[in-house]
């Protein structure tokens, strides 16, 4: 089992649509996810993070965890061509010092 | 305030060379993660380094090796390179005290091609 799954996609959404991402985890100690937006010949850059179980959101983005299902998911409303890109799951290792686990990823593509 | 600086961005060697990566962290920041990022897949972690050593390390042989400097800059050095090694690279920093969502910084990456 891997520690942080990820649908690889490809996820696609005409444009005003709302995207959904999903992304499990295994180590149930983990206290830390984050969501990175990936584009083609770029580094990660982050988007969201969240500790908390319930819902976290900023401006279009909306992440949801659900520690007791080891569940992280991100919403985007209104998708736009731009967010066209690949969005990556990661979880802070319990036992390591700021070590982030990365899923494979979730391309996401949006259609005008 | 510079971001987290890598260089070089691109790169090509063959197989049975070495190369030597290089980042600056962010300013403020002590701790150095490094990253590979095969095509199609998620970054995996390759070791971290704090105080001038290696804190903690992935799954990765010994051919990978790196240093950090009193400033903080570090090395990620690979030996004996192989067709495998193709990958984006990619360099993390992070303050003193640990990071929060927000204070974990990446690098634009080296991208490394051997041939």
């Amino acid at each position: 089992q891997k520690e942080v799954e990820q649908n690889s996609g490809p996820l696609s959404v005409p444009e005003g649509a709302i995207a959904s991402l999903n992304c499990t985890y295994s180590d149930r100690g983990s206290q830390s996810f984050f969501w990175y937006r990936q584009y083609s010949g770029k580094s990660p850059e982050l988007i969201m993070f969240i500790y908390s179980n319930g819902d976290k959101e900023d401006g279009r983005f909306t992440a949801q965890l659900n520690k007791a299902s080891q569940y992280v998911s991100l919403l985007i409303r209104d998708s736009q061509p731009s967010d066209s890109a690949t969005y990556l799951c990661a979880v802070a290792s319990p036992r390591g010092f700021q070590k982030l686990v990365f899923g494979t990823g979730t391309r996401l593509l949006v259609s005008p | 305030d510079a971001g987290v600086t890598q260089s070089p961005t691109h790169l090509i060697k063959t197989r049975g060379q070495q190369v030597t990566l290089r980042c600056s962290p962010k300013s403020g920041h002590d701790t150095v993660s490094w990253y590979q990022q095969a095509l199609g897949q998620g970054p995996q972690f390759i070791f971290q380094y704090y105080e001038e050593e290696e804190r903690q390390r992935g799954n990765f042989p010994d051919r990978f090796s790196g240093h950090q400097f009193p400033n903080y800059s570090s090395e990620l050095n690979v030996n004996a390179l192989l067709l495998g090694d193709s990958a984006l690279y990619l360099c993390a920093s992070s303050p003193p005290g640990g990071a929060s969502g927000n204070t974990i910084y990446f690098g634009e990456g080296s991208w490394l091609t051997v041939v």
